[in-house]
């Protein structure tokens, strides 16, 4: 069976305090991973896809990278904004995504 | 360019009742996916349609069903809903995977929350 696992689960940062937010998973035929930031109450947002071990990607303070066991996300120097609960999801065949229970980052001015 | 469109956003519905939702896919998609997305946990795979057929499914009950349009758009069918149905539902879309094909984004509706009491 598919599995995904998150941590930590919460992560509370001051602003400028960078942290990595680990993904761990176990996905047969895995077609790639991606990542998602959810705001409280709204719908996933894409951020990236990583396609195979090695692959890092970047988007402002983020940086994903992918092993073939995990993914992080890196957050640099993060900003209030940042604040929100990150999804990581492996695709299967067939479009399917498996999520992760999300990290939930708090970071404080 | 539209981006994946779902009604209602909330909805209030009494224990053993049915409930509708709908989603419209982003412009150019023809595969759409539901998740249920619990308070506090990550979204969870009910099942996916292209080409107005189930193509693969999650593990759910038969009282969720679904349907997809020949204009691609698709709904969530729940029938004789259980308090343990409120959640977030959301719908996603993306192109239909062609062989090993991965480069395929795959885009959020902003959900639909369901209330059940």
């Amino acid at each position: 069976e598919d599995q995904v696992t998150q941590s930590p689960e919460a992560l509370r940062l001051q602003e400028g305090e960078s942290s990595s937010l680990n993904c761990s998973y176990t996905v047969s035929g895995l077609r790639g991973l991606f990542w998602y930031r959810q705001d409280p109450g709204k719908g996933p947002e894409f951020l990236f896809t990583l396609y195979s071990a090695g692959e890092e990607k970047e988007k402002e303070r983020l940086k994903a990278t992918l092993t073939k066991k995990e993914s992080f996300l890196h957050i640099t120097a993060p900003k209030p904004e940042d604040s929100a609960t990150y999804l990581c999801a492996p695709k299967a065949a067939g479009n399917k995504l498996t999520f992760g229970g999300g990290t939930r980052v708090l970071v404080k001015p | 360019d539209a981006g994946v469109t779902q009604s209602p956003t909330h909805l209030i519905k009494t224990r053993g009742q049915q409930v509708t939702l709908r989603c419209s896919p982003k412009s150019g998609h023809d595969t759409v996916s539901w998740y249920q997305q619990a308070l506090g946990q990550g979204p969870q795979f009910i099942f996916q349609y292209y080409e107005e057929e189930e193509r693969q499914r999650g593990n759910f009950p038969d009282r969720f069903s679904g349907h997809q349009f020949p204009n691609y758009s698709s709904e969530l069918n729940v029938n004789a809903l259980l308090l343990g149905d409120s959640a977030l539902y959301l719908c996603a879309s993306s192109f239909a995977p062609t062989g090993t094909s991965s480069g395929n984004t795959i885009y959020f509706g902003e959900g639909s929350w369901l209330t059940v009491v």
